[in-house]
């Protein structure tokens, strides 16, 4: 079984452009959390979406940010315009609504952003 | 609110030894409380979870860890730690048993002294 794919591993640009990181989640997962890892703040849930559709984004740091899940095998996370104070790790993660693995996030291995 | 303090940023000890992880938690539910690992570069990687069926809880890699309701603690143990136990460790609080977002604590650092 794949895990949680993100593209891409590594992102690097300059302050003002736009960032869109992917996430494709674990197959017949209904779920799908997007999660920033800094040093000065650790790991922060940005938002969630649950059957598609986003049920909680009061993490989300500003208008900048947004996220779709256009289907359950796909999400975006978009910042326009970057900023430096952007740089973080971004985490997918993907997880089951029902059934014995109920509740348990199983996570991407991140996108690393760094924005000049 | 729900939130997680985890003792200590940075925890040393020999190979061999035990290794103790605090973990405290607040939550206006009862809690569901998870521990996971994060090796350098990788994604996270569940350790084990409470969720009510048991106060001691067994993980993967010889961990475990028991809910103490009147000390709010969730702290995990091994009793013997390998080299490739060091790694970052966090604990998380749900109030939905995971189906709505984790709330994480800062992390500890386990430094495995050969």
């Amino acid at each position: 079984d794949a895990g949680v794919i993100q593209s891409p591993r590594h992102e690097v640009t300059e302050m003002g452009q736009e960032v869109t990181l992917r996430c494709k989640p674990i197959s017949g997962h209904n779920s799908l959390f997007w999660y920033r890892q800094t040093m000065m703040r650790g790991l922060e849930l940005l938002i969630y979406f649950n059957n598609n559709v986003p049920i909680d984004d009061s993490g989300m740091p500003e208008d900048r940010f947004s996220a779709k899940m256009p289907n359950a095998s796909f999400s975006t996370l978009k910042i326009q315009p970057s900023e430096p104070r952007d740089s973080a790790v971004y985490f997918c993660a993907s997880s089951r609504l029902a059934g014995g693995t109920l509740g348990e996030q199983f996570f991407g291995p991140g996108t690393r952003l760094t924005v000049l | 609110a729900q939130s997680v303090t985890q003792l200590g940023s940075h925890v040393s000890v020999s190979e061999g030894a035990l290794v103790l992880l605090r973990c405290n938690y607040s939550s206006s539910v009862p809690p569901y409380l998870f521990w996971y690992v994060q090796y350098p570069n990788q994604g996270l990687q569940l350790l084990l979870k409470y969720t009510s069926a048991a106060t001691l809880v067994k993980g993967i890699n010889g961990f475990e860890a028991e809910f103490k309701k009147s000390e709010t603690s969730f702290h995990l143990t091994k009793p013997s730690a390998h080299m490739s136990d060091a790694a970052e460790y966090f604990c998380a609080v749900s109030d939905r048993g995971g189906a709505d977002g984790l709330t994480f604590g800062k992390g500890t650092h386990l430094i495995i002294q050969p």
